[in-house]
């Protein structure tokens, strides 16, 4: 499972709260990546880093924003969460033969 | 035009056939092709990876890929009732950090 947990595992919140899911994983990997995944949407790349502090924007990044201050974590935020933030979250890692190894997901549920 | 394409099924096959499952791709700069299998409820994980021209085996199953095609499958011997599972092709480019561009993935039922 290349080391990777995910906090929590579900999650209901209400419309306008802040949300911070965490990611974490033990086999010191550079990249790491949050993505959502949604019926009829597929899995979609949210942000990525690819190192301490050294985050970039994915496909739908909007109202999301993240953090990674150690290597082995990379949080990810809702400022303000929204119905349309419904859905499952991966977090990834990339090796250096550059597979992505996924987590367990959180499913996120905005009331 | 998606950038990765797959036919959504279901996709059914009697246990112990063979299992085609087709991927196309827009982007002739991806380097390398990635199938996962997600159960329901699960997370995605890793089958194979291929990024040469031509077939590479790992147990039952066999990835191919054809660049000048843009095309990648993955064949399922000996089909299985736990092969039953949603596939999902992935294509990488190390544009933007290296990303994995999905496919919606391919319901696969294997029926006894």
């Amino acid at each position: 499972d290349a080391g990777i947990t995910q906090s929590p595992r579900h999650k209901v919140t209400e419309t306008g709260t802040p949300v911070t899911l965490r990611c974490h994983q033990t086999e010191n990997h550079r990249y790491m990546y949050w993505y959502r995944q949604d019926p009829g949407h597929g899995l979609r790349l949210i942000h990525y880093s690819y190192g301490v502090k050294d985050t970039d924007k994915g496909e739908v990044s909007d109202g999301y924003s993240v953090s990674r201050s150690k290597t082995e974590d990379f949080l990810l935020t809702l400022e303000s969460a929204t119905s349309s933030q419904t859905s499952v979250y991966f977090c990834a890692i990339r090796t250096d033969s550059y597979e992505q190894y996924f987590g367990p997901g959180t499913r996120l549920t905005v009331t | 035009q998606k950038e990765v394409e797959q036919n959504s099924g279901p996709l059914s096959v009697p246990e112990g056939a063979i299992a085609s499952l087709n991927c196309t791709y827009s982007d002739r700069g991806s380097q390398s092709f990635f199938w996962y299998r997600q159960y329901s409820g699960k997370s995605p994980e890793l089958i194979m990876f291929i990024y040469s021209n031509g077939d590479k085996e790992d147990g039952r199953f066999t990835a191919q890929l054809n660049k000048a095609s843009q095309y990648v499958s993955l064949l399922i011997r000996d089909s299985q009732p736990s092969d039953s599972a949603t596939y999902l092709c992935a294509a990488f480019t190390y544009n933007q950090g290296g990303k994995l561009i999905f496919g919606q993935g391919t319901e696969l039922s294997v029926k006894p």
